[in-house]
């Protein structure tokens, strides 16, 4: 089976912009969760979403924003792009919100 | 507040020989708890968890960890490191309200 699946790999913005992420999590999970990992830390946690509703948040401003969709698939919304947005964003998926999470390769990006 | 801390950033040891990466988190009524290994580039691969019963858990790799209640303490140990071994691992605590939290993580070197 196909694990966790994240696109782009890579991406550079420049402040100010708007970017977007997507996640597709391993066949039949129903959970995905949005994490950002700065160089150097671990991940922090952004969203997570179950059966297409929010489900947690973590405190990043509103800048920040997801949905997961019918086929669990989920976005990462980031609007007015700061520097301090570089960062690996990694998307995990687990069966239910509160089951094991696997993660994705990760989205880098990179704000100029 | 829910933490987790990593007691050691950077952990270098030659190969053969055991090694213990250590991790406490902050205490609450009822807390999973998991090691993920991260190497360069890449995204985080669950190494083992920890969810109920036996306090010592075996993972991948030949690694283990042991849940201590008490001390609010989740090391994790290998007998004989390999070079392959060199990665960033991290702990992770998922408490009761569902809020996954990681350590900063460990660097391990393993050296020839």
């Amino acid at each position: 089976d196909a694990g966790v699946t994240q696109s782009p790999t890579h991406l550079i913005k420049t402040r100010g912009q708007h970017v977007t992420l997507r996640c597709s999590p391993i066949s039949g999970h129903k959970s995905v969760s949005w994490y950002q990992q700065v160089l150097g830390q671990g991940p922090q946690f952004i969203f997570q979403y179950y059966e297409k509703e929010e489900r947690g948040r973590g405190n990043f401003p509103d800048r920040f924003s997801a949905r997961q969709f019918p086929n669990y698939s989920s976005e990462l919304n980031v609007n007015a792009l700061l520097l301090g947005d570089s960062a690996l964003y990694l998307c995990a998926s687990s069966l239910a919100y509160t089951d094991t999470q696997y993660f994705g390769p990760g989205t880098r990006l990179t704000v100029l | 507040a829910q933490s987790v801390t990593q007691l050691d950033s950077q952990v270098p040891v030659f190969e053969e020989a055991p090694v213990e990466l250590r991790c406490n988190y902050s205490s609450s009524v009822s807390v999973y708890l998991f090691w993920y290994v991260q190497y360069p580039n890449q995204g985080l691969q669950l190494l083992l968890k920890y969810l109920s019963g036996s306090t010592l858990v075996k993972g991948i790799n030949g690694f283990e960890a042991e849940f201590n209640k008490s001390q609010t303490s989740f090391h994790l140990r290998k007998p004989s490191v390999h070079i392959s071994d060199t990665a960033e691992y991290f702990c992770a605590v998922r408490y009761n309200n569902n809020d996954m939290r990681f350590g900063a993580g460990t660097r391990l070197t393993v050296k020839p």
